[in-house]
């Protein structure tokens, strides 16, 4: 279904510390999945990347798990700081190439 | 290397009035995509285009038409604009790459008021 809630969900992280933003998604057949970071009056910009035949990548300082048992995918950042506070989305590739995107999840920073 | 640009970044516009969103791609990717984004929510799908020459209608398109200009320009036009169309715009390009799907890059918006 749709979301229709005005507030994303948020997490709170002390600066040095690891996050894991987690994400849900819909479709079963969907074989590729990217998380974006968008921060404030700006664009999504891609963090990574990971296709449905592996469970884990890592790029600098970052983490994806992909769970296609439970369709659900996490990403993980290594010693959090304050320039990583934004808003993070999944987003599933569906057919006809088309991305599905999370509703977000906003994460914030404390020095 | 500008990748995505749109313009205008900022617009106001009265209900009932037209405008057409540009957007333009220098990466020579051959699909680019429309998107709209809500305060709290993800990005949602109006029309996309896989190729140059064709173009198809997305998660929310009614309100909006399109035009592939040729392989770097996709426009979005807003024929009678109404206050439910009040929302940040983001064009998107992305391509295939030895038959594998890569990310889409984003411009920066364009933020949009209808009064």
């Amino acid at each position: 279904g749709e979301n229709v809630g005005l507030h994303l969900p948020t997490l709170s992280v002390q600066e040095g510390d690891n996050s894991i933003i987690n994400c849900a998604y819909s479709n079963s057949a969907s074989d590729y999945f990217i998380w974006y970071k968008q921060e404030s009056g700006k664009g999504p910009q891609f963090i990574i990347d990971i296709r449905s035949n592996m469970d884990k990548r890592q790029g600098q300082r970052v983490t994806v798990l992909l769970n296609k048992t439970v369709k659900h995918l996490s990403l993980q950042i290594a010693a959090t700081q304050p320039g990583d506070s934004a808003v993070y989305f999944c987003a599933e590739k569906v057919q006809g190439g088309k991305l599905i995107f999370g509703q977000g999840t906003e994460l914030s920073v404390k020095p | 290397n500008a990748g995505v640009t749109q313009t205008p970044k900022f617009q106001v516009l009265k209900t009932g009035q037209s405008m057409t969103l540009q957007c333009a791609q220098d990466m020579n990717h051959n699909s680019m995509y429309w998107y709209r984004q809500d305060p709290g929510m993800g990005l949602r799908l109006i029309y996309y285009s896989a190729s140059e020459g064709t173009t198809d209608k997305g998660e929310v398109p009614n309100g909006y038409n399109v035009s592939r200009l040729n392989k770097r320009e996709f426009s979005l036009r807003l024929e009678s604009a109404a206050p439910s169309q009040t929302s940040v715009y983001f064009c998107a390009s992305s391509d295939i790459q030895g038959g594998f799907s890569q990310p889409q890059h984003f411009g920066d918006g364009t933020r949009l008021s209808i009064l």
